[in-house]
Order: structure tokens, then C-alpha cells, then sequence
């Protein structure tokens, strides 16, 4: 399988520090991309980075890129209690398929 | 603009019979994607859509088809529903027209299918 795996496979925390979830792929890739699941409801995208980028920030989201040991990694900084959900990485091969890890589910406790 | 949607969010089906998930967006998005996701292994592709009139099989296509004939539709079909296919089911596009590198996807809430 193509599938990534994700780990934690779960995390949980206290509001203000920050969360780090790693995911690792098995074959190149184009992009690869970080999303959000909240319980019961659709993915949300929440950050993308090329291939040949390595880390790339939006907001309080920091992901990193290791091409050479096929694995990425979200860092969520002072987390807050709505940051609880799934997360899931997607990576993307030959431009038109995407698989998905596993995911990392997230508990902020207030 | 309400994105992303799927019809029905809730089905329940016995064993043999056959439905079909409809898929629709509207932000004239080139590609489309069916997964399904089971609990503890994410979404598995089922199939996908790289444009009005294709469809391609994913990771699982099996007891699945699939087809795409206005852009912006794309049905997801179980011919003979087995117990093994009760699992919530996504729908996502994206827009690559312009570029090689697939885009962000957009997904639609879902579809809770129980199959006895």
C-alpha cells in the first residue's frame, strides 16, 4: 500500500503548548499536504509544501519536509482547545492521486 | 457557493441491494475524487475523476463505479452492496487546470452508508 503512516497515532495536551505530529511516505512524491478533521465532518485543508521546499509556516501551523527520509511533520504552536480534531496527512503522486496517512488525533484539555 | 456537496448523508442498505452517492461542486473544479474512510485508516481512494467524461481506479475501486458525465457531477455507484462497503464516504475536488501540481482538495461532509 501507498498509504502513509502517521504518528502519534493519538495526542493529548494542555491549551498553550504545542503539538507535533510526523508523517512518513513511501515513494516520491509531488506535494504533500496537512488537514484537519473535526469529529463527524469533512477534511479541511490546512497547509501545502512542495516537493522541493522544507518547511514552509502559515499562522500558528509549521510543516517540515524531509525528502531524503520521506517523512514530514506538522508542529501546532500554543495550541488552543479548538485546535481538537484529527489530523491527516495527504501526499500527492504522479500529480493526480493522493493517499493518506492514518492520522494523529488531537485532544487540547483547557 | 456551497462548495462541495453529497446526497444522501445517511443510507442504510441490505446486503445485495445497489445506490447511488452523488457528488457535486461548484467551484468548476477539473478533478474529483471518491474515498471512503474506516475507522483507525484514514481515507482510501477509491476512484477519481481527472476531467468531464474520465474516471481512473484508485487504491480500493472493487465493488465500485463510477462516472463523470457533466464537470461538475461525479456518482459513485455500489452494484450489489456487501457489509464490507459500510464505511463513511467523502467526496473531494480540486483544480489543476493551469498547473501540474495538484491543488489543495476540497471535501464535501460526507456520506454514512450501513450496509446489513
Amino acid at each position: 500500500s501507498q498509504q502513509g503512516e502517521e504518528d502519534p497515532q493519538a495526542l493529548s495536551i494542555q491549551e498553550g503548548e504545542n503539538a507535533t505530529m510526523n508523517c512518513s511516505y513511501k515513494t516520491s512524491i509531488n506535494n504533500l499536504q496537512w488537514y484537519r478533521q473535526n469529529s463527524g465532518r469533512g477534511l479541511v485543508h490546512l497547509i501545502l509544501i512542495r516537493s522541493n521546499e522544507r518547511e514552509k509556516h502559515s499562522g500558528r501551523l509549521r510543516v517540515t519536509l524531509d525528502t531524503s527520509k520521506k517523512s514530514s511533520s506538522l508542529l501546532i504552536t500554543a495550541s488552543r482547545a479548538a485546535d481538537t480534531a484529527s489530523y491527516f496527512c495527504a501526499s500527492l503522486y504522479n500529480f493526480n492521486k493522493f493517499y493518506f496517512g492514518s492520522g494523529t488525533k488531537l485532544n487540547v484539555k483547557p | 457557493n456551497a462548495g462541495v456537496t453529497q446526497t444522501p448523508k445517511f443510507r442504510v442498505l441490505k446486503t445485495g441491494q445497489s445506490m447511488t452517492l452523488l457528488c457535486a461542486q461548484d467551484m468548476n473544479h477539473e478533478y474529483m475524487y471518491w474515498y471512503r474512510q474506516d475507522p483507525g485508516m484514514g481515507l482510501r481512494l477509491i476512484h477519481y475523476s481527472v476531467g468531464e467524461g474520465t474516471t481512473a481506479k484508485g487504491e480500493v475501486p472493487d465493488g465500485y463505479n463510477v462516472s463523470r458525465l457533466k464537470k461538475q457531477n461525479f456518482l459513485l455507484g455500489l452494484e450489489s452492496a456487501a457489509p464490507s462497503q459500510t464505511s463513511v464516504y467523502f467526496c473531494a475536488s480540486s483544480y489543476s487546470k493551469y498547473s501540474q501540481l495538484g491543488d489543495e482538495q476540497y471535501f464535501g461532509p460526507g456520506t454514512r452508508l450501513t450496509v446489513t
